[in-house]
């Protein structure tokens, strides 16, 4: 089964600190994607990356940025956070194509 | 925009009911349809995917249907168990495009 694991599952952090959330994926996948997922709203997509080092902007990439220095394992950077940016927060791989992404449990994480 | 809407937005139900969720969406060019379950704290699990040529697809008590001229999909869950107690969300793909599109979910809950 593939794996997706994601380093916090709860995280609390203060306003204007720097937050980086990690994901790793255990299956050799090509596309790795960061959303938020909020009370009400559908997932968001933040950041995909589609190979090492390739990146490209979701739907609400304000106020991040993204990693990606190994196939396995894709970042999120929070530069500078703020109380908006509480959510819990879902990493997702995929081989691309038909084939469904894969999610970690995610990160709820918590700006005071 | 391509948005997908589901209804209802929540639902109770006596284990060893049956049920239906709805999912609509205005998705174009459309691609491929998925259903997700997702329990609390965890991140989403592929329950079924199909095509615009597809109509139904079942994975053990759960059966998914999809009419792509009205823009329909359906989630049937058979012989509610406990363990069905989750969220459930439609997603829907763009020919030729990695991003997703996600509705908003419909939490179920199976009760004894």
């Amino acid at each position: 089964d593939v794996k997706v694991t994601q380093s916090s599952r709860y995280l609390v952090k203060r306003t204007g600190e720097k937050v980086f959330l990690e994901c790793v994926q255990d299956m050799d996948h090509e596309n790795m994607f960061w959303y938020r997922q909020d009370p009400g709203l559908g997932l968001r997509l933040i950041y995909f990356s589609y190979d090492v080092k390739m990146k490209e902007k979701g739907d609400i990439p304000e106020g991040y940025s993204v990693s990606r220095e190994k196939k396995e394992r894709f970042s999120l950077i929070l530069e500078s956070a703020s109380t908006n940016q509480t959510s819990m927060y879902l990493c997702a791989s995929s081989s691309g194509g038909w084939q469904p992404q894969h999610f970690g449990d995610g990160t709820r994480l918590s700006i005071l | 925009k391509n948005q997908v809407e589901q209804s209802p937005q929540s639902l109770i139900i006596l284990e060893g009911k049956n049920c239906t969720l709805q999912c609509n969406y205005t998705v174009s060019p459309f691609s491929n349809l998925r259903w997700y379950k997702q329990d609390t704290g965890r991140g989403p699990v592929s329950l079924t995917i199909m095509t615009f040529s597809e109509n139904t697809k079942s994975n053990g008590r759960y059966t998914a249907t999809l009419d792509a001229d009205t823009k329909q999909s359906s989630l049937h869950i058979t012989a509610s168990q406990l363990s069905d107690s989750a969220s459930y969300i439609c997603v829907v793909s763009v020919a030729s495009d990695y991003k997703l599109s996600f509705g908003a979910g419909t939490t179920v809950t199976v009760r004894a």
